[in-house]
């Protein structure tokens, strides 16, 4: 059973540009969350996802920043015209759809704005 | 806002050392406690967990950490570090009080063991 799976491990982009993030979740998981680790702080929850539904988008930024989780492929968090402060690791986890259980995270992506 | 508070942000220690690390959340209730590790170079991963039941938790690698409700603290523990355990660790909540599914992470503790 593969873990959650991140791409691109690595992401660099240039200002103005848009950065997509893609986490495919375990297998038999429904619920998907979005998390983001800036220098020296500890993550910070992002959106919490269901398949096609956003069920919980508190820590995201008003601006420039989407999440899905289509019926069909990955969960995909997107940045618009990236800035400088964008530059971060952003992590997914995913969890089973029922029961009080852990969530598994992957390997994050590291984004830089340059 | 609920918060997660990890007041160790460096730990050096020598091999065979003890560890204790400090974990304390902000708000009561019925809460989910975790403690993650991360590696260099890896994903989070879980150590160990509590949901209910016996506030003392076994984890994995020799790992323990202790629930102390009246405190409102899950502080982390093992009694002999070894080198492998250079790690940052991160305490995680969970619960109604702070907004069910989602955790609620501390700043990490970055854990430095001296062979």
């Amino acid at each position: 059973n593969a873990g959650v799976m991140q791409n691109p491990r690595h992401l660099v982009r240039r200002r103005g540009q848009e950065a997509r993030l893609r986490c495919s979740p375990m297998k038999g998981h429904s619920h998907v969350y979005w998390y983001r680790q800036l220098p020296e702080e500890g993550l910070k929850f992002m959106v919490y996802l269901q398949k096609e539904n956003i069920i919980d988008e508190s820590g995201m930024p008003k601006e420039r920043f989407s999440a899905e989780f289509p019926k069909e492929g990955p969960s995909i968090l997107r940045i618009q015209q990236v800035v400088r402060g964008d530059s971060a690791a952003y992590f997914c986890a995913s969890s089973p759809p029922r029961g009080r259980t852990e969530a598994f995270f992957g390997q994050g992506t590291r984004l830089t704005v340059v | 806002a609920q918060s997660v508070s990890q007041h160790n942000h460096h730990v050096i220690l020598s091999e065979a050392a003890s560890l204790e690390l400090g974990c304390n959340y902000s708000y009561g209730g019925t809460v989910n406690l975790f403690w993650y590790v991360q590696y260099p170079g890896q994903h989070l991963q879980l150590l160990l967990k509590y949901f209910s039941g016996d506030p003392l938790v076994k984890g994995i690698k020799g790992f323990e950490a202790e629930f102390i409700k009246s405190k409102f603290s899950f502080n982390l523990r093992k009694p002999s570090v070894q080198w492998s355990d250079t790690a940052e660790y991160f305490c995680a909540v969970n619960g109604p009080n702070f907004g069910n599914e989602k955790l609620t992470f501390g700043t990490g503790t970055r854990l430095t063991i001296i062979p």
